[in-house]
């Protein structure tokens, strides 16, 4: 099993173009979340997803739009990147619900600058 | 505001010495309480976790302690070695919940050989 993963793995982008990060697990997990870390700050989270076709918002969803189309896979949209947005962005997954399937599994993570 | 409090930011320990991390919250819906260790360039790993039926729970060199009453919780890293050297975040959530993970803010071990 590959788990999570991530790509790109780098991206430099200037200031208002747009991009799609790709999150993918083969893990059968229901719950799928994006996360940004930056220096100093912890890990936040953007948005998540409890199963296919829904989405919701975390705590810094301001600029970012997500979707699940299909039940391994988890976009994470930027429509007019900023250089607020330089950050490494981590995609997690859990089968959620509790218990031990409450653990989150995370992705080697994209390293995006914004120039 | 931030609901889970991390101390401290950096920690250098000794090689066979003990590093010890503290965590506490806010919330108390949270009853889900894991730690991840990440190095340069990874991915958040995790380590060990612990919900507040127990006071503690010990996975190899690596302990949590969970204080309910203090709304506290801790990792203790036993004869702590130089591979151990990475970031530690713990983090909490309410269990079972959709709700992603509130993190610390991360604590940056170094072991000294």
């Amino acid at each position: 099993n590959a788990g999570v993963t991530q790509t790109p793995k780098f991206r430099v982008l200037k200031t208002g173009q747009s991009m799609t990060l790709l999150c993918a697990q083969d893990m059968n997990h229901e719950y799928m979340y994006w996360y940004r870390q930056d220096p100093g700050m912890g890990l936040r989270l953007i948005h998540y997803s409890v199963g296919e076709g829904t989405t919701a918002k975390g705590e810094v969803p301001d600029g970012y739009n997500v979707s699940r189309l299909k039940k391994q896979n988890f976009l994470l949209g930027l429509e007019s990147a900023a250089p607020s947005q330089t950050s490494v962005y981590f995609c997690a997954s859990s089968y959620g619900s509790g218990g031990l399937r409450d653990t989150q599994y995370f992705g080697p993570g994209t390293r995006l600058t914004v120039l | 505001q931030q609901q889970v409090k991390q101390s401290p930011q950096s920690l250098i320990v000794q090689k066979g010495g003990i590093s010890i991390i503290n965590c506490a919250y806010e919330n108390t819906a949270f009853d889900y309480f894991p730690w991840y260790q990440q190095f340069p360039g990874k991915g958040p790993a995790l380590l060990i976790a612990i919900r507040p039926d127990v006071s503690e729970k010990k996975e190899g060199r690596f302990t949590i302690s969970f204080n309910k009453s203090a709304k506290q919780f801790s990792l203790h890293i036993m004869d702590s070695q130089p591979g151990d050297s990475a970031t530690y975040f713990c983090a909490a959530k309410v269990g079972g919940g959709a709700d992603g993970l509130t993190f610390g803010k991360g604590t940056h071990l170094i072991i000294q050989p």
